[in-house]
């Protein structure tokens, strides 16, 4: 079956341009989690959805970084103004939503900001 | 707070001899505790849980850890090294309250000799 899917993989930047990651679920997954890996790092959780729902977003590094899951399936994460420091992998995962359940990893988004 | 840690950001080994991996974690409430693999440019894959079911887990690939609440530590293991077992692997904690955020240690690379 499907996996996490993620594009584009790639995505170069200028510095203060505004991109948009986005992420598809494995179907009939509940809960979907964005985290950033910087280089060389285990990747750090951003935020957190529970269908539409964005339960925790305690990890977007500034109020540049915004995500959305408006219909509970495909979730985008925005950064506006990009900086130097955004630089990194942005990992998508989901999962059925229970408690202990396996989070299942999309490849990644590199993104370079230049 | 919990919070993983994972001792030797680089470990190297002979092919046929035995992978130690090791990882000790902090937490206020019992953990659900994950080792993860990472190869070059792909998402990050499952290897094994610890839910509270067995204190030894046996995973994907011959690996194997085991629980130590004594000890704090989930240490990953592997009789015999295989070339391919060469990538990044994190150990990772979650809350067994909720189904949210994983936290993840700084990764670990195996290098294998021939």
């Amino acid at each position: 079956g499907a996996g996490v899917s993620q594009s584009p993989r790639y995505k170069v930047a200028k510095r203060g341009q505004d991109v948009a990651l986005r992420c598809d679920p494995i179907s009939g997954h509940v809960s979907l989690f964005w985290y950033q890996q910087a280089l060389g790092q285990g990747p750090e959780f951003l935020t957190y959805f529970q269908n539409e729902a964005q339960l925790d977003k305690s990890g977007l590094p500034s109020d540049r970084f915004f995500a959305e899951r408006p219909e509970g399936s495909v979730s985008t994460l925005k950064i506006q103004r990009t900086q130097q420091e955004d630089s990194a992998v942005y990992l998508c995962a989901s999962s059925l939503g229970l408690v202990g359940e396996t989070q299942y990893f999309g490849p990644g988004t590199r993104l370079l900001v230049l | 707070a919990q919070s993983v840690t994972q001792l030797g950001s680089h470990v190297s080994v002979s092919e046929g001899a035995l992978v130690l991996l090791r990882c000790n974690y902090s937490s206020s409430v019992p953990p659900y505790l994950f080792w993860y693999v990472q190869y070059p440019n792909q998402g990050l894959q499952l290897l094994l849980k610890y839910t509270s079911a067995a204190t030894l887990v046996k995973g994907i690939n011959g690996f194997e850890a085991e629980f130590k609440k004594s000890e704090t530590s989930f240490h990953l293991t592997k009789p015999s090294a295989h070339m391919s077992d060469a990538a990044e692997y994190f150990c990772a904690v979650s809350d067994q309250s909720s189904a949210s955020k994983i936290i993840f240690g700084s990764g670990t690379r195996l290098s294998i000799r021939p």
